[in-house]
């Protein structure tokens, strides 16, 4: 398996303009996650799906933020219109967490660089 | 609200030296611990998760114990190199969901 691939790794974007990030989980995880990662508040959980149902977004920042998961292999987390306090590095992780599989933990992608100027 | 602690902060050590961690979290409502190793500009890696109170876990020259009743895990590597130079993060999940928490991490750095 490839692991959990993200793109693009980097975007550079204009404040204002839309930013769509992209994740394809590993094949048989119905867990995923996007995870924002910044330097004053680290790794911080934005929205998670579970068989591509929605199950918390309250981590999500206001409504420029958006995620979807329209199948098991593909998540989408949109930022509209994008401001530079945005800027940071946004990672998708996938994971088959249940107690029988709690060994796995989480595969992380090799994140989004999101720079807004 | 739910709150993950990690000590030191960073911490710098010389080649051969065994150094343990600390991980901190919330004793009610457990359901899992997870360590992650995030070297520089890479992805953070699954090391453990452990999910029953006095699990030890062992990888190579890492390892790792939890308790969960008075909520700290901790993280030893016995003869650093300098390849386990990186960042090592703790998680907590909380039962009832999968919104797992993370720690903001202690930075280990070993001396050749």
């Amino acid at each position: 398996d490839a692991g959990v691939i993200q793109s693009p790794r980097h975007e550079v974007t204009e404040m204002g303009q839309e930013v769509t990030l992209r994740c394809k989980p590993i094949s048989g995880h119905d867990y995923l996650f996007w995870y924002r990662q910044t330097m004053m508040r680290g790794l911080e959980l934005l929205i998670y799906f579970n068989n591509n149902v929605p199950i918390d977004d309250s981590g999500m920042p206001e409504d420029r933020f958006s995620a979807k998961m329209p199948n098991a292999s593909f998540s989408t987390l949109k930022i509209q219109p994008s401001e530079p306090r945005d800027s940071a590095v946004y990672f998708c992780a996938s994971s088959p967490f249940s107690r029988d599989s709690a060994n796995y933990g989480y595969t992380f992608g090799s994140g989004t660089r999101l720079t807004v100027v | 609200i739910l709150n993950v602690e990690q000590s030191p902060q960073s911490l710098h050590v010389q080649e051969g030296d065994s150094t343990n961690f600390t991980c901190s979290f919330p004793s009610s409502n457990f359901y899992a611990l997870h360590w992650y190793r995030w070297e520089t500009a890479k992805s953070p890696e699954a090391l453990f998760v452990m999910t029953l109170n006095g699990d030890e876990k062992k990888k190579g020259r890492i390892s790792a114990t939890l308790n969960t009743k008075e909520g700290y895990s901790y993280l030893y590597i016995k003869g650093s190199q300098p390849e386990d130079s990186a960042t090592y993060l703790c998680a907590f999940t909380p039962a009832g969901g999968f919104k797992t928490i993370f720690g903001a991490g202690t930075r280990l750095f070993v001396k050749a």
